[in-house]
């Protein structure tokens, strides 16, 4: 079983859209779960970065995390063409190591549609 | 020049062939990452180095060899390639010790075809 489970579409939806975004994890010990977004040809950037369980607002974008459940969600509200993007989450266990290995889902194709 | 920059944005490259990627940061940061990005799977870990010392190798080939000159440096050497290499090859920075807001910045990639 991967350590970290997502969809990886294609999901099309149209201009407006609320978009929804999923992630399952096996890991109980992850603890800080991201949101990177890619646009063809450049690298991941880091879109949303959350620690508890509950949700995270930012603009458009909510990220979503229920512990208990293990899994994680990225909602979009009032997608746009230039959400267009590849989708991937990741996360990571606390402390312990020297740096924070991040382990990444397979990522999410989204094109939205005007 | 801000954040992660690659060195080639691509590169095609034959069996025999010898070359390297290269990645500078600009942030500041005191660890920085090799990873192989494949059509359909997950980000993979390849190296990290952390305060310049290798702390992790992901059961890599020997094909691939890495180097960290300083802390704002990254190297990645490649000889005797084979076609399944074929993918972006991403490099990436972070502050540690990993706190608990740590990030890790991409480059844009290296764009790397074996024939």
């Amino acid at each position: 079983q991967k350590e970290v489970e997502q969809d990886p579409g294609p999901l099309s939806v149209p201009e407006g859209a609320i978009v929804s975004l999923n992630c399952t994890y096996s890991n109980s010990a992850f603890q800080y779960f991201m949101w990177y977004r890619q646009y063809s040809r450049k690298g991941p950037e880091l879109l949303m970065y959350t620690y508890s369980s509950g949700n995270k607002e930012d603009g458009r974008f909510t990220a979503q995390v229920d512990k208990s459940s293990k899994y994680i969600s990225l909602f979009i509200r009032d997608s746009q063409p230039s959400d267009s993007a590849t989708y991937l989450c990741a996360m990571r266990v606390p402390g312990g190591t020297s740096y924070g290995k991040l382990t990444f889902g397979q990522g999410t194709i989204l094109t939205v549609h005007p | 020049e801000t954040g992660v920059t690659q060195t080639p944005r691509h590169l095609v490259m034959g069996m025999t062939n010898k070359k390297s990627l290269k990645c500078e940061q600009h942030l500041g940061h005191n660890a920085m990452y090799w990873y192989k990005q494949s059509a359909k799977k997950p980000l993979e870990l390849m190296f990290v180095y952390s305060l310049e010392e290798r702390v992790e190798n992901n059961s890599v080939p020997s094909r691939f060899s890495p180097e960290c000159p300083n802390s704002s440096h990254l190297f990645l050497h490649l000889h005797t390639l084979q076609p399944e290499d074929s993918a972006l090859y991403l490099c990436a920075s972070s502050q540690v010790p990993a706190g608990g807001t740590d990030t890790q910045y991409f480059g844009p990639g290296t764009r790397l075809t074996v024939l």
